[in-house]
């Protein structure tokens, strides 16, 4: 099973203020990555996909980059709206597994 | 719109039975790969369980085997998950997905299924 290990565990943030998020899996597995928002309540939102492709109505100011074993999602500045968990999943081996989680929190 | 909603959590004793079920609409249910995604309290989502669209492939995580069955009504637009022999550590709250390509696309709210005495 591949893990996902995400860092860091919170981020504490300032509106406005760029976020970067890390994810990294114990083997390679390409761009098989995606990236989802939770936020209470709602259901899991996916963001990006094959590591770098924004979902269909993802602003532009989330952007996702790496492959192999290293990721990170950008949040470029933080909307009022960006807090929240995100988590990251791979779908380059069996079973599709997800990170734990890095809460994105205010400041 | 797509929807997806859950229902059929609940407490229930450890060694307990309960069916979980999901109505879709805003997609045509039929073509796609369906999943169950849980997350336990303080803990990270996990993949359960995935059917393929014509209940030919099923495939679970290896710690419901035997235990958990998806199966889905395409007719009806419902997914469903039954868990048996249900243990403290199957508490969670169970989030029903659509599965395209890899990706849970479009998710539900879910619903909890908490096992205790």
């Amino acid at each position: 099973e591949i893990v996902l290990t995400q860092s860091p565990g919170t981020l504490s943030l300032s509106p406005g203020e760029r976020a970067t998020l890390s994810c990294r899996a114990s083997q390679s597995v390409s761009s098989n990555l995606a990236w989802y928002q939770h936020k209470p309540g709602q259901p899991p939102r996916l963001l990006i996909y094959g590591a770098s492709t924004r979902a269909t109505g993802i602003p532009d100011r989330f952007s996702g980059g790496g492959s192999g074993t290293d990721f990170t999602l950008t949040i470029s500045r933080l909307e009022p709206e960006d807090f929240a968990l995100y988590y990251c999943q791979q779908y380059g081996g069996s079973p599709r597994t997800f990170g734990q989680g890095t809460k994105v929190e205010v400041k | 719109e797509v929807q997806l909603v859950e229902s059929g959590g609940d407490l229930v004793q450890p060694g307990g039975s309960l069916r979980l079920s999901c109505a879709v609409s805003g997609f045509t249910f039929s073509v796609y790969w369906m999943a169950w995604v849980r997350q336990a309290p303080g803990k990270g989502l996990e993949w359960v369980a995935h059917i393929k669209p014509d209940e030919s492939e099923k495939y679970y995580v290896d710690s419901v085997k035997g235990r958990f069955t998806i199966s889905r009504d395409n007719a009806k637009k419902s997914l469903y998950l039954h868990v048996d022999n249900l243990r403290a550590e199957d508490t969670a709250m169970y989030y029903c997905a659509r599965d395209n390509n890899a990706l849970f696309d479009y998710w539900g709210r879910g619903t909890l299924v908490t096992v205790s005495s």
